[in-house]
């Protein structure tokens, strides 16, 4: 069966600092990776999704990038911080055939202080 | 280009009554729906999902959503609510052909009164 990770589940970071989460999938093989953030209060905001190693969709610009290093791992990073980018991140995959379901990974809780 | 109005950003019901969700699609195409729930701190979890084999579909903790082109919806329900089924809950659409990404609502939250 297939098992999404991500890490940390949680992390507070000072503003202007770096960031790095990752995210991998096991149990599949060339899946479609995305990355979302919830706001408080708010719902699920698609920031990145990729197809394919080295293929990154942007789809809101911001000072977070993506990148896909290996089939099975996606990772979000950020040179400087900003109190906005706080939020619950979120990363699923999908098998890219059929009905394209989403499945989910548990989440990182991301505090900018 | 496809969207998803989930109507109500809160609904509370009491334990035992019937819950019901409102999610209505625009799409061009014949779309794929899907209904998911996230609890506290959690990622999302597939509910059950729409894919024109059959317009009522049934999906896990009992609930089912309905698939009506006429109306372009796809509500979801429940015959019972349980405390448990406290949640948010999102509805998206995509398209039924193509390799593009899930378009979510905005969600749903649901409080269950004892």
């Amino acid at each position: 069966s297939q098992t999404i990770h991500q890490w940390p589940a949680t992390l507070v970071q000072p503003v202007g600092s770096p960031l790095s989460l990752e995210c991998t999938v096991e149990g599949t093989s060339n899946p479609n990776l995305y990355w979302y953030r919830q706001a408080a209060g708010r719902g699920l905001q698609l920031l990145f999704y990729s197809v394919g190693i080295g293929q990154i969709s942007s789809e809101v610009p911001q000072n977070l990038s993506a990148s896909r290093p290996q089939d099975r791992q996606f990772i979000l990073s950020s040179k400087k911080l900003l109190l906005s980018d706080s939020g619950f991140y979120l990363c699923a995959w999908s098998s890219g055939q059929g009905a394209n379901e989403q499945f989910f990974g548990p989440g990182t809780r991301l505090t900018v202080l | 280009a496809q969207s998803v109005t989930q109507l109500g950003s809160h609904v509370s019901v009491s334990e035992g009554a019937l819950v019901l969700l409102r999610c209505n699609y625009s799409s061009s195409v014949p779309p794929y729906l899907f209904w998911y729930v996230q609890y506290p701190n959690q990622g999302l979890q597939l509910l059950l999902k729409y894919t024109s084999a059959a317009t009522l579909v049934k999906g896990i903790n009992g609930f089912e959503a309905e698939f009506k082109k006429s109306e372009t919806s796809f509500h979801l329900t429940k015959p019972s609510a349980h405390m448990s089924d406290a949640a948010e809950y999102f509805c998206a659409v995509t398209r039924s052909s193509g390799n593009t990404p899930l378009v979510f609502g905005k969600g749903t939250r649901l409080s269950v009164i004892a």
